[in-house]
């Protein structure tokens, strides 16, 4: 049972556009979540987080926004660059003192077009 | 220190084989994590290390998964008797203290053949 779901496998923007990509999660033990970016052949990169304490974080182009009573978080790009073009991922930490690592989605590809 | 290493990238290995991988953490982060990904899915955990402690062990790791971290410094993750569905990317990530963003290594790519 999946419990972090990321239901659109792809997504395709245009550059310059916002890009918004969604995250639902069913464990309510849940009380960190990141989203990471990866490339083919590489580990995945870091790219924002949240506490569950919070509703909304934002690191220049990125903003992540929690609805915990919905179990919902997204992340929004601002705007969408080329670059930005990769697979990613939603995780989520419980409170488990770290034992029990992330639980991932399978990921969003994000394609930005020029 | 430029963030977690890996080796090998790649292992190509027959069924029924031995491997082992080795993982270099950031050397200040006392948490370490192995995860394994295959095509399509995201990275699944399989066991945690504090220090040269293995606290945490996933149902996905059998029996014939073995994972050290000897003086709480690199790790090095076994698979015996190598079967076709181990093929997948293998991933370690560090951390310094929970709930911290993980850093991930690139990871070892192993196909059984």
């Amino acid at each position: 049972d999946q419990q972090v779901k990321q239901n659109s496998p792809s997504l395709s923007v245009q550059e310059g556009r916002i890009s918004i990509l969604n995250c639902d999660y069913t464990n309510s033990m849940f009380d960190y979540f990141l989203w990471y970016k990866k490339y083919p052949a590489e580990g995945p990169t870091f790219l924002i987080s949240i506490s569950s304490i919070k509703d909304k974080n934002e690191d220049g182009r990125f903003t992540v926004f929690l609805n915990k009573s919905a179990k919902h978080l997204s992340l929004h790009i601002v705007p969408s660059q080329p670059g930005d073009s990769a697979v990613y991922f939603c995780a989520a930490a419980g409170s488990g003192g770290g034992a029990d690592g992330l639980t991932f989605g399978k990921g969003t590809h994000l394609i930005i077009q020029p | 220190d430029t963030g977690v290493s890996q080796n090998p990238r790649h292992k190509i290995t027959k069924r029924g084989q031995n491997v082992t991988f080795r993982c270099d953490p950031i050397s200040e982060h006392n948490r370490l994590y192995w995860y394994r990904q295959t095509l399509g899915q995201g990275p699944e955990f399989l066991t945690y290390f504090q220090n040269e402690a293995q606290l945490e062990k996933s149902r996905l790791l059998s029996d014939r998964f073995s994972a050290e971290r000897p003086k709480g410094s690199f790790s090095t993750l076994e698979i015996q008797r190598t079967e076709q569905g181990d093929s997948a990317m293998y991933l370690c990530a560090s951390t310094p203290y929970r709930n911290t963003e993980a850093f991930f290594g690139q990871g070892t790519r192993l196909t059984v053949v």
